[in-house]
């Protein structure tokens, strides 16, 4: 099983300021194809999870480009470069390479 | 735009067996999966697995073989059922679609969710 492991848990941040999540996973996310099995999802509060980063780095439709995904292999990280209110909620990674897990979740919240 | 709801029982009784349905409208399920994920009451999300609009499926390996997932296409529907529940069973359990990646259609994303119904065991 493929353990993914996200820090902080908990992230308050200040509107306009950057932000940063990490996410481990215990295997290599790295396809044969060249791209990373990987996805960011946000839960706000009372709603369910979206879609935010693809494969890794790729933004989904409609995402702002204050979000941002990098990372390979077992190192990932999501990065938002201007916090805003609208941002907070549960970030979730969630790994696609064998079967799906998710981590743990982290928790933005304005300070 | 393509819709996902969920429905069953609220509550379930222990060693029952709990029968979910996830109602597709505003679209076709060809070409796509659709998947059943959990959120346990600590909100750690458990993805359970998915079924491809044939009929082939794909269970997450760390979970026991209690989950069983099926389509009906004719109504737009598929559907989980998990035997032998538990108090662990207690969840919100959610259905989403699996569509494929706009760069890259090999792969699936979880593109589309339902608002989730909760499930709790008890006796």
């Amino acid at each position: 099983d493929i353990v993914m492991t996200q820090s902080p848990l908990s992230l308050p941040v200040t509107p306009g300021e950057p932000a940063a999540i990490s996410c481990r996973s215990s295997q290599s996310l790295l396809h044969r194809s060249g791209y990373n099995y990987l996805d960011w999802y946000l839960q706000k509060p009372g709603q369910s999870p979206q879609l935010l980063i693809y494969l890794g780095s790729n933004r989904a439709s409609g995402v702002p480009d204050r979000f941002n995904g990098s990372g390979s292999g077992t190192n990932f990280t999501l990065k938002i470069s201007r916090v805003e209110a609208e941002d907070v909620g549960v970030y979730y990674c969630m790994q696609a390479l064998q079967s799906r897990t998710f981590g743990q979740g982290t928790k933005v919240e304005i300070k | 735009q393509v819709q996902l709801q969920e429905s069953g029982p609220g509550l379930v009784k222990p060693s029952e067996t709990l029968s979910l349905i996830c109602t597709v409208s505003g679209g076709s399920m060809s070409s796509y999966y659709w998947s059943w994920i959990r959120q346990t009451p600590g909100e750690r999300l458990e993805y359970i697995g998915d079924i491809y609009y044939t009929g082939s499926t794909d269970y997450n390996p760390s979970l026991k073989s209690r989950f069983t997932i099926s389509v009906d296409t004719s109504k737009n529907q598929f559907s989980l059922k998990v035997r032998s529940v538990t108090a662990a069973d207690t969840a919100v359990y959610y259905c989403a679609r699996l569509g494929p990646a706009a760069t890259y259609s090999y792969y699936y994303y979880l593109d589309v969710w339902g608002k989730g119904t909760t499930v709790t065991v008890s006796s």
